[in-house]
């Protein structure tokens, strides 16, 4: 099946800082979702971007789907950004996503 | 608010007991999926219904099944717990199958088996 990976694993960052997360997948897709796991484990939706760029407040995201990988960018971040990112793909043909392992990040006051 | 509820939120039971998940996807949206998150595991899906039909199955054991029903909300069924299956379940759902809808997840609900 489609191996998700992402990098790098852990990141801790200054408030204010800017940093870039990224998502390596095996095969190709049309279908990439960006999510957000708060401390309280809640998944939150940033972005469904099988393609191209799109921006939302500080965070940006971008998927070149012919290379095979996706870019997620948090600038001038926040203690509130604090949480796990993940990446997710559709297996094969099918709706079911696959989770990458996350990029754990933490912003310190 | 992603729209979708999950009850009951946090739950602890002991081994051997059974216990029953629910979920009620985003208004409009007709495919609900299981996921569960463990710390070994980390996020795997388990079982995609859709109007009412099971669409797709994942990593699911024997002893847990699920199912959704007429107004589109869903269960999942959970027996003979073991200890490994302390986890966050999430439920999601999308508008209808296809790789171009966005899925969303509710809040989860944390099983603990002691």
């Amino acid at each position: 099946g489609i191996q998700v990976e992402q990098s790098p694993p852990d990141l801790i960052l200054q408030e204010g800082a800017n940093s870039t997360l990224r998502c390596n997948f095996s095969d190709s897709v049309n279908n990439l979702q960006w999510f957000h796991q708060n401390p309280w484990g809640q998944l939150i939706n940033l972005f469904y971007i099988p393609s191209g760029t799109k921006q939302n407040g500080r965070l940006s995201a971008t998927t070149v789907a012919t290379e095979r990988y996706s870019l997620l960018y948090i600038s001038s971040s926040q203690t509130t950004d604090s949480g796990v990112y993940f990446c997710a793909v559709p297996q094969g043909g099918s709706e079911k996503l696959v989770f990458g392992k996350g990029t754990k990040l933490t912003v310190n006051p | 608010d992603s729209g979708v509820t999950q009850t009951p939120k946090h739950l602890i039971t002991a081994t051997g007991q059974r216990v029953t998940l629910r979920c009620s996807p985003r208004s409009g949206d007709l495919s609900v999926y299981w996921y569960q998150q463990s710390l070994d595991q980390g996020l795997q899906f388990l079982i995609q219904y859709y109007n009412g039909e099971e669409r797709a199955k994942g990593n699911i054991l024997e002893r847990f099944s699920a199912q959704q029903f007429p107004d589109l909300h869903s269960e999942l069924n959970l027996s003979s717990l073991e200890l490994g299956d302390s986890a966050l379940y999430f439920c999601a759902s999308s508008q209808t199958p296809g790789l171009g809808n966005t899925i969303y997840f509710g809040e989860g609900s944390w099983l603990t088996v002691v």
